[in-house]
């Protein structure tokens, strides 16, 4: 069964200062992997998403996240984090055939410090 | 991009009455929708698969008689949430598959649910 994990329940970064979220997954294929964004009381909004190719991959708002298959990794990063990034962040991966549901991670809360 | 509605965001009922909850993709067709519920400061655990024209997956778990799935269309499914109770609030958000073939889900803005 798949799964993912993110350490981290909460982080917080100082305004200004860079920023890496974890995410860690199980899987027993390559799989899709995704980064969402949840505001309060908000759905989900996708930051970026790894399918194939350069395992580097961009997102919006300035983020990227890197994968790395021998470490089962895809940790998110922001070189500047921004007071209007605090929010939820969700880690998620998916099978890579046909229409897949997600398992996601349960969540890392970034609260942004002046 | 594409984008998913879902109606209404806040609802707050009466124990038991039910609830009916609209997941709508408005601008592409989706086959195949998804439930999930939301506890709070959790993460998003799948509830039901939504199917048009068949009957919904559920998951281990979900009781299908109390969470009743309707994909009566290729852009609209509905959660009612039958005789509400307030172990049932939480936030339920829908997720849509483009039929397009395409890799990527699209989410609602979810609903949040209070049964007083």
């Amino acid at each position: 069964a798949q799964s993912v994990t993110q350490p981290d329940i909460h982080i917080t970064v100082s305004e200004g200062a860079s920023l890496e979220l974890r995410c860690n997954y199980s899987y027993g294929a390559t799989p899709y992997l995704f980064w969402y964004v949840q505001s309060p009381g908000q759905g989900l909004q996708l930051l970026l998403k790894y399918f194939s190719g350069d395992t580097l991959v961009q997102g919006i708002k300035g983020f990227e996240a890197e994968f790395k298959r021998s470490q089962s990794s895809f940790n998110l990063r922001k070189p500047s984090v921004h007071w209007s990034d605090a929010a939820e962040y969700f880690c998620a991966v998916g099978a890579r055939s046909g229409y897949s549901t997600l398992t996601f991670g349960k969540g890392t809360m970034l609260l942004v410090s002046p | 991009g594409a984008v998913v509605s879902q109606h209404p965001s806040r609802v707050i009922c009466k124990s038991g009455t039910s609830v009916k909850i609209e997941c709508r993709s408005l601008d592409f067709q989706a086959t195949t929708m998804f439930w999930y519920r939301q506890f709070p400061k959790q993460s998003l655990m799948l509830m039901a698969t939504s199917n048009e024209g068949s009957k919904a997956t559920y998951e281990q778990g979900v009781e299908k008689d109390k969470f009743l799935i309707n994909h009566a269309s290729l852009t609209l499914s509905t959660l009612t949430v039958t005789s509400a109770h307030p172990e049932d609030s939480s936030f339920y958000i829908c997720s849509a598959f483009p039929d397009t073939g395409d890799t990527e889900a699209f989410f609602g803005q979810g609903t949040r649910l209070t049964v007083v």
